[in-house]
């Protein structure tokens, strides 16, 4: 059972304009999240993440939202450009005893077109 | 690059080899992750390691043995792998678990034939 998923297999989106990815999770002791941006044949890398007590947190182009009691998460890129087209990773953290937890979507491929 | 070097980065080895992954960083993190990457699958997490000390197996086969001889340096045993062990296997590493960013490393390709 996925507890953290990603129904968008793919997006296209015209440059300039806004992506939208977005994320759902079940567990509801997520307390962390992060989003994850992966070129082919490249780890994946840090974009931006947000902590539950906060709803939004915003760093240049992009910014996550976070909606607890829809147990929904989104990224906005604002504006999309062609280098953003890459696969982008919601996961979701939780405690669990002394450690923590991270559980990965399975990825929504961007794509910007010029 | 992130700091987190892994190699080889692409390996094709039969059945009845053993090879082994190395991860290395030198961020200063105490936490190192070893991930596998399969086709239309989530990331899935395989081992953890926290200073030193493995705090997370995720039911992986004991064909896949880690070892942590410090914080800077993870290793990935492999031994009679499967066909369908091929997989892009990730190290990452963070100043801790779960709560700060992860860093990545490229990633090696294993091809099991």
């Amino acid at each position: 059972d996925q507890q953290v998923k990603q129904n968008s297999p793919s997006l296209s989106v015209q440059e300039g304009r806004i992506s939208i990815l977005n994320c759902d999770y079940t567990n509801s002791m997520f307390d962390y999240f992060l989003w994850y941006k992966k070129y082919p044949a490249e780890g994946p890398t840090f974009l931006i993440s947000i902590s539950s007590i906060k709803d939004k947190n915003e760093d240049g182009r992009f910014t996550v939202f976070l909606n607890k009691s829809a147990k929904h998460l989104s990224l906005h890129i604002v504006p999309s450009q062609p280098g953003d087209s890459a696969v982008y990773f919601c996961a979701a953290s939780a405690r669990a005893g002394n450690n923590r937890k991270l559980i990965w979507g399975l990825g929504t491929s961007l794509a910007v077109n010029p | 690059e992130t700091g987190v070097t892994q190699t080889p980065r692409h390996l094709v080895m039969g059945m009845t080899n053993k090879k082994s992954l190395k991860c290395e960083q030198h961020l200063g993190h105490n936490a190192m992750y070893w991930y596998k990457q399969s086709a239309k699958k989530p990331l899935e997490l395989m081992f953890v390691y926290s200073l030193e000390e493995r705090v997370e197996n995720n039911s992986v086969p004991s064909r896949f043995s880690p070892e942590c001889p410090n914080s800077s340096h993870l290793f990935l045993h492999l031994h009679t792998l499967q066909p369908e062990d091929s997989a892009l296997y990730l190290c990452a590493s963070s100043h801790t678990i779960g709560l700060s960013e992860a860093f990545f490393g490229q990633g090696t390709r294993l091809t099991v034939v």
